[in-house]
């Protein structure tokens, strides 16, 4: 079966500019999490979406949003980018709630800011 | 507040040696523990996970060791082959009941040399 899938890949953008990355989950997945990686900060988690509602959510600003649809794909939104926001946005899914359900990751989404 | 901590950020080892990765957690309430293997380019995948209710579980080459007295578990990797070379994430969650979520460590980076 085909595995998490994150577009676009690599995406350039500048200072105040916005960004949207999609995700689209295993098939049959009803939770999709997101994730940044950056250089010696590991996963941090940004937010989760069950059933087209926010579950949970990370320590992050207001600039980054997200939404789930009915079918499970996610988007998520970092409007007013910052040079900081350059990282590897990580979409992960499952059947359940994450917590003790094992995540499937997609290959990420690297965003550069400039 | 970093409540998840690999405090090793790369180690190499030799093919056949034994590998040891360690993860320590700050929040006593974290009731399941899971390590999350990443290939270059590629998103994270499952490794191997341990309930609290263990100090050890094994599958094949990798074997993870829980304390929580100590608040420490390690992964152990015999023997160790090249293709094992990745970065290594521990992750902790504990169950709320509506809001679980997994908490990542910042990764320790394997080389298995020759």
């Amino acid at each position: 079966k085909a595995g998490v899938t994150q577009t676009p890949r690599y995406l350039i953008k500048t200072r105040g500019q916005q960004v949207t990355l999609s995700c689209s989950p295993i098939s049959g997945h009803r939770s999709v999490s997101w994730y940044q990686q950056t250089p010696g900060q590991g996963l941090q988690f940004l937010f989760e979406y069950f059933s087209e509602t926010q579950r949970n959510k990370g320590n992050f600003p207001g600039r980054f949003s997200g939404r789930q649809f009915s079918n499970s794909r996610s988007e998520m939104n970092v409007s007013t980018l910052e040079l900081g926001d350059s990282a590897l946005y990580l979409c992960a899914s499952s059947f359940l709630p994450s917590g003790a359900n094992v995540l499937t990751f997609g290959a990420g989404s690297r965003l550069t800011v400039l | 507040d970093q409540q998840v901590k690999q405090n090793s950020p790369s180690l190499s080892v030799q093919e056949g040696r034994i590998s040891i990765l360690n993860c320590d957690y700050t929040n006593s309430m974290f009731d399941y523990f899971l390590w999350y293997k990443k290939y270059p380019a590629e998103g994270p995948t499952f490794l191997i996970s341990i309930s609290s209710i263990k100090d050890k579980n094994e599958d094949g080459r990798f074997t993870v060791f829980l304390n929580k007295s100590a608040k420490h578990l390690s992964l152990h990797i015999v023997p160790s082959q090249p293709g094992d070379s990745a970065v290594y994430f521990c992750a902790a969650t504990f169950n709320t009941g509506t809001a679980s979520k997994l908490t990542f460590g910042t990764g320790t980076r394997l080389q298995v040399t020759l």
